[in-house]
């Protein structure tokens, strides 16, 4: 079956750092991918997101892109803010599936 | 894309008891979609809601416990039956946007459920 697995958290970092949230799917023919935030105390918002191999999915400063030939959809951000702190959802679904398959979230925590 | 209200927001609830959890969507959507996050995990989903079908629940997931709603194709709720605190969790609605490029997900901001 389809799977989502990410990187372990917490993860905590200073202002200004550099961000990597890995994470890799394990699915057949070609999945749309998703990353959604959750703030404190909030329900999810979609971040971004990429329907094929090689589409980049940008928002906030956030960028993902779809590696196909690696399974991955690594989110980055080059220099993050304290106001980034939330958990982190990678996600995958088909089009015409409907049911999204979510990893187990990455919890980011930003110092100033 | 469609938003989502969602209330209660919060409830602490006696165990024994039930809770009903309110869905209302801006725009008709065909299926709406009911996860539960359980304390520090990730979200699991419950059910899809059809309108004028039973909903379609997913495996660890019964219509006793769990009964849906879906009334019409802005609307659906959730109830959680005769609670214990293991169903303390966040409980979220969800539609698809299926119009491109918008292509995607939108979730209600949760049911933040306390079982005493």
């Amino acid at each position: 079956g389809n799977s989502v697995t990410q990187m372990e958290g917490p993860v905590t970092l200073s202002e200004e750092a550099f961000l990597t949230i890995n994470c890799t799917y394990t699915a057949t023919g070609y999945p749309s991918l998703f990353w959604y935030v959750q703030y404190p105390g909030e329900g999810l918002q979609l971040l971004l997101k990429a329907t094929k191999a090689d589409d980049k999915g940008s928002n906030k400063g956030f960028e993902a892109t779809y590696r196909k030939e690696t399974t991955s959809f690594h989110l980055e951000k080059g220099s993050v803010q304290v106001s980034d702190s939330a958990v982190y959802f990678c996600a995958l679904t088909y089009f015409g599936n409907e049911k999204l398959t979510f990893g187990t979230g990455t919890r980011l925590t930003i110092i100033p | 894309s469609a938003v989502i209200s969602q209330k209660p927001s919060r409830d602490i609830c006696q165990r024994g008891t039930s809770l009903t959890i309110q869905c209302q969507v801006d725009s008709q959507v065909t299926m709406m979609f009911w996860y539960r996050q359980q304390p520090g995990q990730s979200l699991t989903l419950i059910a899809t809601a059809n309108q004028g079908s039973e909903a379609t629940y997913e495996s660890g997931f019964v219509i006793d416990k769990f009964p849906i709603s879906r009334p019409n194709l802005t609307f659906s709720t959730l109830t959680v039956s005769n609670m214990s605190p293991e169903d303390s969790s966040i409980y979220l609605c969800s539609v698809e946007a299926v119009q491109p490029p918008n292509y995607g997900y939108t979730f209600g901001s949760g049911t933040r459920l306390t079982v005493v």
